[in-house]
């Protein structure tokens, strides 16, 4: 069946400029995560979503990050006027159930870069 | 919370030798040990993972140990061949709050 998706695959933006990422799931997967890739480093987590349930924002680095989820499903990550330091691979992850350590499956992600 | 360190960071083995990424986490709480090979430009995709249950979990060159009481867990790649090159992750997830904590990334090189 189809994998976790993301768009777009690249974007290039000016500094101070908003973008928005999307994340298209897995099907009746109720648990998404998103993360921010910089080169060569970790994955840095930056939010997650149950269900209908509030949203866990603890790993949000400042409040020009904001994501929502509707209806369960899609999930858009909006970055309000871009720094450079923004500027990394945006992941998005979808696992079946989040409780039990159910396993994650990756989009391939979003790679922003912030002239 | 939780803290997963991964090493080493850099990793260069001959084909056919053992490759061997460690990692250690701090709560004890954390209970599925998932192992993501990253090869470059592409997603993270799991490659194996272990709970903590088991002791070890193997799928034909690829094995996970774990050590609860010591709270380190290890990948094993055996007769390694260069399509083996890649970042390996670790990550440790803790039920309270459904979050996994990954470590910093092995970037494994195999020479032919």
């Amino acid at each position: 069946g189809a994998g976790v998706s993301q768009s777009p695959s690249n974007k290039v933006t000016e500094k101070g400029k908003d973008v928005e990422l999307r994340c298209d799931p897995i099907s009746g997967h109720t648990a998404l995560y998103w993360y921010r890739q910089s080169l060569g480093q970790g994955l840095e987590f930056l939010i997650y979503f149950q269900g209908n349930s509030a949203p866990d924002k603890s790993g949000l680095p400042s409040d020009r990050f904001s994501a929502e989820r509707t209806g369960g499903s899609v999930s858009t990550l909006t970055i309000q006027r871009t720094q450079q330091e923004d500027s990394a691979v945006y992941l998005c992850a979808s696992s079946p159930l989040g409780a039990g350590g159910e396993t994650q499956y990756f989009g391939p992600g979003t790679r922003l870069l912030v002239l | 919370g939780e803290n997963v360190e991964q090493h080493p960071s850099t990793l260069s083995v001959q084909e056919g030798d053992s490759a061997v990424i460690k990692c250690t986490y701090s709560d004890s709480a954390s209970n599925y040990f998932p192992w993501y090979k990253q090869e470059l430009g592409k997603r993270p995709q799991l490659i194996i993972d272990i709970r903590s249950n088991v002791g070890e979990k193997k799928d034909q060159r690829i094995a996970v140990t774990l050590n609860k009481t010591a709270k380190h867990f290890s990948l094993h790649i055996t007769e390694t061949q260069p399509e083996d090159s890649a970042v390996y992750f670790c990550a440790a997830y803790r039920p309270t709050g459904n979050q996994f904590y990954f470590g910093t990334g092995t970037s494994l090189t195999v020479i032919p």
